[in-house]
């Protein structure tokens, strides 16, 4: 199965500032088939980019996504007070459609 | 518009069974797979599977295999996910999803707590 690891595990920034956070595969995600999520407490998932780099119905131009093959970033401009939460990649190219451990980004 | 409703809350014994459901509308059921999704307390999401969209089909992920059945009845628009022998860190939200990412957008349930626990 691929393996997604993501850093940091944690990352601790102020609003206003800039997130990136890297997603790595243990082997190379067909077709860019990898998702970013982001999840706050008590909520299901919420779908930010798909395909490494395609924004989400409804996603601000203030989160993008980039990479191919085993290495992915997802970049979040203009941190918001909201946009604190935890985060996920999945790739979804080939079974079983595995997640990252998670990335938490915590207001500094 | 899309909404997936799960089953209640559970609580089992440890060697237990659990049968979640997730009641689909606002699509044609018969055109999605749906996956099942698990999270423990403070923990990542876990993928365990998918079921073809006319449930003549599945695919769990290996640590599942032999303990997970996932089901639908498309009369009634509803997936399943039967879970036995739970142990305790079988406890966690289940999710189900339509994860086929169309038009950008992709559909949770809003998930179900099941507790193991003697």
């Amino acid at each position: 199965e691929i393996v997604l690891t993501q850093s940091p595990g944690t990352l601790s920034l102020s609003p206003g500032e800039r997130a990136t956070l890297s997603c790595r595969a243990s082997q190379s995600i067909t077709s860019n088939y990898l998702a970013w999520y982001q999840q706050k407490p008590g909520q299901a998932p919420r779908l930010l980019v798909y395909g490494a780099s395609s924004r989400a119905t409804g996603i601000p131009d203030r989160f993008s996504g980039s990479g191919s093959g085993t290495d992915f970033t997802l970049t979040i401009n203009r941190l918001e007070p909201e946009d604190f939460a935890v985060y996920y990649c999945q790739q979804y190219g080939i079974s079983p459609f595995t997640f990252g451990q998670g990335t938490r980004l915590e207001i500094k | 518009q899309v909404q997936l409703v799960q089953s209640g809350a559970e609580v089992k014994k440890p060697g237990a069974s659990v049968k979640v459901s997730c009641k689909a509308s606002g699509y044609t059921f018969t055109d999605y797979y749906m996956h099942w999704v698990r999270q423990a307390p403070g923990q990542g999401l876990e993928w365990m599977g998918w079921i073809k969209p006319n449930g003549d089909g599945t695919n769990y992920a290996q640590k599942f295999q032999g303990r997970v059945t996932m089901t639908r009845d498309t009369s009634i628009t509803t997936d399943y996910m039967e879970l036995s022998s739970l142990r305790s860190d079988d406890t966690a939200v289940y999710y189900c999803a339509r994860l086929a990412i169309v038009g950008g957008t992709v559909y949770w349930g809003q998930g179900t707590l099941v507790t193991v626990s003697s």
